[in-house]
């Protein structure tokens, strides 16, 4: 069964540092999504993007969040300058089409700011 | 936007006997509504979804009913067993007005523990 894959599982910074985290979605899906869960708590939605462009964006995902497709296989999300209190799980996500459709997880990576 | 409770927060059960787990939403919009499984440290799992045109979908142990009158929809989870031992979240989608992505709104999860 395809998977939507992540890299990498963990990654450990220093805070202001910049961060690039890696998925791969499915590779019939045409919607991405990132979110994070900080530890014991619930999945809270970043942003969608579709066609090249973002959808929808929380107000978590202010300027120092970007995401990209940079080719026809990758989606990364881009933390500028690092803050202790984004340190989390970040979760890759993607669908097939939109409204209605099942979104499928990656593994996520767990991104620990010192 | 949306706003999904979900109940309870934590929920024991023996191993044998059935669990449930409730969800209300507020978007009378919304007409999708998954569960997902999350063991510790790993991913959120699909494990079943409904939409809004039906009202109650089975998969073998696994239930989901949808009221959406009352915009509440529930898990139900028969014969249970230890590897159902998990945290269950409800999620419901909604995109912005005019706008064709969805992105889900997860409640706050349901610690389920299934003693043997």
């Amino acid at each position: 069964e395809p998977e939507v894959t992540q890299t990498p599982s963990h990654q450990v910074t220093q805070m202001g540092q910049e961060v690039i985290l890696r998925c791969v979605p499915i590779s019939n899906h045409l919607y991405f999504y990132w979110y994070r869960q900080i530890l014991g708590q619930k999945v809270e939605f970043l942003v969608s993007f579709y066609n090249n462009e973002i959808s929808e964006k929380s107000e978590i995902f202010d300027d120092q969040f970007s995401v990209e497709r940079p080719d026809g296989s990758n989606f990364t999300l881009k933390i500028r300058s690092t803050k202790l209190e984004d340190s989390a799980m970040y979760f890759c996500a993607s669908s097939e089409r939109t409204a209605g459709q099942p979104q499928h997880f990656g593994d996520g990576t767990r991104l620990s700011i010192l | 936007g949306e706003n999904v409770e979900q109940h309870p927060s934590t929920l024991s059960v023996q191993e044998g006997d059935s669990a449930v787990i409730k969800c209300t939403y507020s978007d009378s919009a919304s007409n999708y509504f998954p569960w997902y499984k999350q063991e510790l440290g790993k991913r959120p799992q699909l494990i079943i979804d409904i939409r809004s045109n039906v009202g109650e979908k089975k998969d073998q142990r696994i239930a989901v009913t949808l009221n959406k009158t009352a915009k509440h929809f529930s898990l139900h989870i028969t014969e249970t067993q230890p590897e159902d031992s998990a945290v269950y979240f409800c999620a419901a989608p909604r995109g912005r007005s005019g706008g064709s992505n969805y992105k889900l709104t997860f409640g706050k999860g349901t610690l389920l523990t299934v003693n043997p």
